[in-house]
C-alpha cells in the first residue's frame, strides 16, 4: 500500500519563474492538503482540496494556486517565485471524514 | 502571538531519561490535538492524538488541559532513536492543521 508520494524531490528555480509540484495521495484518501515548511519552523497550511475544489485556504497570496484531479492527485503551482518561497513543500492526504493527515516526503524548493 | 507555541529546545538528555514537552494554543475553539514527530529532513509523522482524558502509547503519554489550553508529551526511558523534532499540532473547527515550531530532542548515549 503506497503512501503519499510527491515529485520532484528537489527543485532549483530562479526568482520570477513558475513551479509546479505534484502529489499522489495515499490509497483510499480523497482529500489533499498542502503545507509550506520554512527552515526551523513548523509547516504552514496553504490550502486543502476535496472533490476537485479548494475547500479552505491559508494566508498565502494568489501566486499560490492548486488543482485536484479526478483520481484525487493534486498539483501546487507557484508563480513569480520569490527568494522567500524557498522551503519544503509538504502534501498530506486524508480520507473522507477522517482528520488524521498523512504526509508525503516533500519537495525541497530552492529559489535563487 | 503564535497560535501554537512550543519551547524550541534543544532538550539534551541521556538514554533512559524521562523528558516532558509542553505546548500552549491560543484558540479555545480548537477541537483536535496531536503530536507529530519529524526527523531531520524528513516529513512529519503522526506520533499520537491527544485526548482530554489523557492517553498512553508505550513509553509516550500525552495530556490535554482544555481549561489552560495546554498540551504535554512525556517520554519515558528515552532511546537514541527518539532524537527528533516533536511538533505540537491543533485543529480548530476548520480542516487545517496548525503546527507549532517544534521542540528538538537529542538523546545521548
Amino acid at each position: 500500500d503506497a503512501g503519499v508520494t510527491q515529485s520532484p524531490t528537489h527543485l532549483i528555480k530562479t526568482r520570477g519563474q513558475q513551479v509546479t509540484l505534484r502529489c499522489s495521495p495515499k490509497s483510499g484518501h480523497d482529500t489533499v492538503s498542502w503545507y509550506q515548511q520554512a527552515l526551523g519552523q513548523g509547516p504552514q497550511f496553504i490550502f486543502q482540496y476535496y472533490e476537485e475544489e479548494e475547500r479552505q485556504r491559508g494566508n498565502f497570496p494568489d501566486r499560490f494556486s492548486g488543482h485536484q484531479f479526478p483520481n484525487y492527485s493534486s498539483e501546487l503551482n507557484v508563480n513569480a517565485l520569490l527568494l522567500g518561497d524557498s522551503a519544503l513543500y509538504l502534501c498530506a492526504s486524508s480520507g473522507t471524514g477522517k482528520e488524521t493527515q498523512y504526509f508525503g516526503p516533500g519537495t525541497r524548493l530552492l529559489v535563487l | 502571538r503564535k497560535e501554537v507555541e512550543q519551547d524550541p529546545g534543544p532538550f539534551n538528555v541521556p538514554e533512559g531519561a524521562t523528558v516532558a514537552f509542553n505546548c500552549t494554543y491560543s484558540n479555545s475553539a480548537s477541537q483536535s490535538f496531536f503530536w507529530y514527530r519529524q526527523d531531520c529532513r524528513k516529513e512529519p509523522k503522526l506520533l499520537m492524538s491527544v485526548y482530554s482524558s489523557g492517553n498512553e502509547d508505550g513509553r509516550f503519554t500525552a495530556q490535554l488541559n482544555r481549561a489552560s489550553q495546554y498540551i504535554s508529551l512525556l517520554i519515558r526511558d528515552s532511546k537514541l532513536s527518539d532524537s527528533a523534532t516533536y511538533l505540537c499540532v491543533v485543529r480548530d473547527s476548520s480542516y487545517k492543521l496548525i503546527f507549532g515550531s517544534g521542540t528538538r530532542l537529542l538523546v545521548r548515549p
